[in-house]
């Protein structure tokens, strides 16, 4: 199946920093999302992004599927974005059938 | 809107009892259905999908079993629950793009 690896793992901020996270995947996918799970454990859809850019406030992704990688950017982070961030794809027949990254578990200090 | 809903919260059963978990989906019809576990750690494992009524697909060998008696019912059993069921599980559903995940439960065989 399709490996996906995240980095950084893990990543400490000051409030009102700028960060990139980064999903590398092992095949062709036409699925890939990521998610923010917040301390009570909700998983939150932020973008749907099989490939091309995206944006919604202050976070923005773009997927170069070409290339198998895709980047979450957050900017002026703030604490309420703590939590841990994934990377979820799916190829081929598997459409719907996400395989998670890891995470990368993400502390915005005020 | 679509919502949905998923129950209970939190749960401490012993080792060899019983296991159900309910997910219901409200204001969709004909979703695909989705038990995810999350282990200590932070990954996501899929353990079971269902594209409709009866329809089951397993992922993972495993103690548990899922079954959809109903178009927006989710239900994921157990008959002897062992130490390693432990964990947080996670109903999701999706039409076309993006998943929704619910509150999820957490688990704790003692």
């Amino acid at each position: 199946g399709i490996q996906v690896e995240q980095s950084p793992p893990d990543l400490i901020l000051q409030e009102g920093a700028n960060s990139t996270l980064r999903c590398n995947f092992s095949d062709s996918v036409n699925n890939l999302q990521w998610f923010h799970q917040n301390p009570w454990g909700q998983l939150i859809n932020l973008f749907y992004i099989p490939s091309g850019t995206k944006q919604n406030g202050r976070l923005s992704a773009t997927t170069v599927a070409t290339e198998r990688y895709s980047l979450l950017y957050i900017s002026s982070s703030q604490t309420t974005d703590s939590g841990v961030y994934f990377c979820a794809v799916a190829g081929g027949t598997s459409y719907g059938k996400l395989t998670f990254g890891q995470g990368t578990i993400l502390t915005v200090h005020p | 809107s679509q919502t949905i809903h998923q129950w209970p919260a939190t749960l401490v059963q012993p080792v060899g009892s019983p296991l159900s978990l309910e997910c219901t989906v409200e204001g969709t019809s004909n979703p695909n259905l989705y038990w995810y576990r999350q282990a200590a750690g932070r990954g996501l494992q899929l353990l079971f999908y269902s594209v409709g009524i009866g329809q089951i697909s397993s992922e993972v060998p495993q103690n548990l079993s899922a079954s959809r008696p109903q178009d927006r019912q989710f239900i994921l059993s157990s008959k002897k629950l062992l130490l390693s069921d432990s964990g947080f599980y996670l109903c999701a559903w999706n039409r076309d793009y993006g998943y929704t995940f619910g509150s999820g439960t957490r688990l704790t065989v003692v």
